[in-house]
């Protein structure tokens, strides 16, 4: 099992629908998890953080699911700003500070 | 607000050459990384470093590639004997205190072996 597991998509979405993206770990005692942002060829771009108790920042919200071992986003009212790649990283449990990435779940927003 | 800077933007190098990747960390930031990002891949750690040692690597970061921090400002990333597998993007992340903290990413340098 991968230790950062995303499907790649593409998610192809209209204008102002809701989509919402998985990210499963593999490592049961991981402590930190965050979504990023990428937009092609550029850095990543820290969304949000994920807390056990779940979050929200706008018309993001971020879930954290331990029993089962994913962390999901969604987004709701999607924009065509929104389009972008979406990255899972984990602070994988063993590990000192190094972040584990996903491949990534790449969101095509449409008109 | 304050950014993690990275110089140069683009890279380009004869194989079997020596670079030096260098990032500004922000300022109150204690805890530096590299990551690389091979196109079309995942991102992937490299090395972490705090207090002027490196404290975790990956096996990717074998003996042709070190880190420093010579002046107190910047860190960088040398990568002695260039191969063609080297071609990436090469992103510097920092943050305050480590473990359990979001890091901020550089806007990346695009390195090409050729």
């Amino acid at each position: 099992r991968k230790e950062v597991e995303q499907d790649p998509g593409p998610f192809n979405v209209p204008e102002g629908a809701t989509v919402a993206f998985n990210c499963t770990y593999s490592n049961s005692a991981s402590q930190s998890f965050f979504w990023y942002r990428q937009d092609c060829r550029k850095e990543p771009k820290l969304l949000m953080s994920v807390y056990s108790s779940g979050n929200e920042d706008g018309r993001f919200t971020a879930q954290l699911n331990r029993a089962s071992q994913y962390i999901s986003l969604l987004i709701r009212d999607s924009k065509l700003s929104d389009s972008a790649t979406y990255l899972c990283a984990v602070n994988m449990a063993g590990t000192a500070s190094k972040l584990t990435f996903g491949t990534g779940t790449r969101l095509q927003v449409t008109l | 607000e304050p950014e993690v800077t990275q110089t140069p933007s683009h890279q380009v190098t004869q194989m079997g050459q020596e670079v030096i990747l260098r990032c500004v960390p922000i300022s109150n930031h204690l805890y530096f990384y590299w990551y690389r990002q091979i196109l079309g891949q995942k991102v992937e750690f490299l090395v972490s470093f705090y207090n002027n040692e490196i404290s975790e690597k990956s096996e990717i970061f074998d003996d042709q590639f070190s880190v420093e921090r010579p002046d107190g400002s910047n860190f960088t990333l040398k990568i002695r004997s260039t191969k063609l597998e080297d071609s990436a993007m090469y992103f510097c992340a920092t943050n305050i205190r480590g473990r359990n903290q979001p890091q901020h990413f550089g806007d990346g340098t695009r390195l090409s072996i050729l």
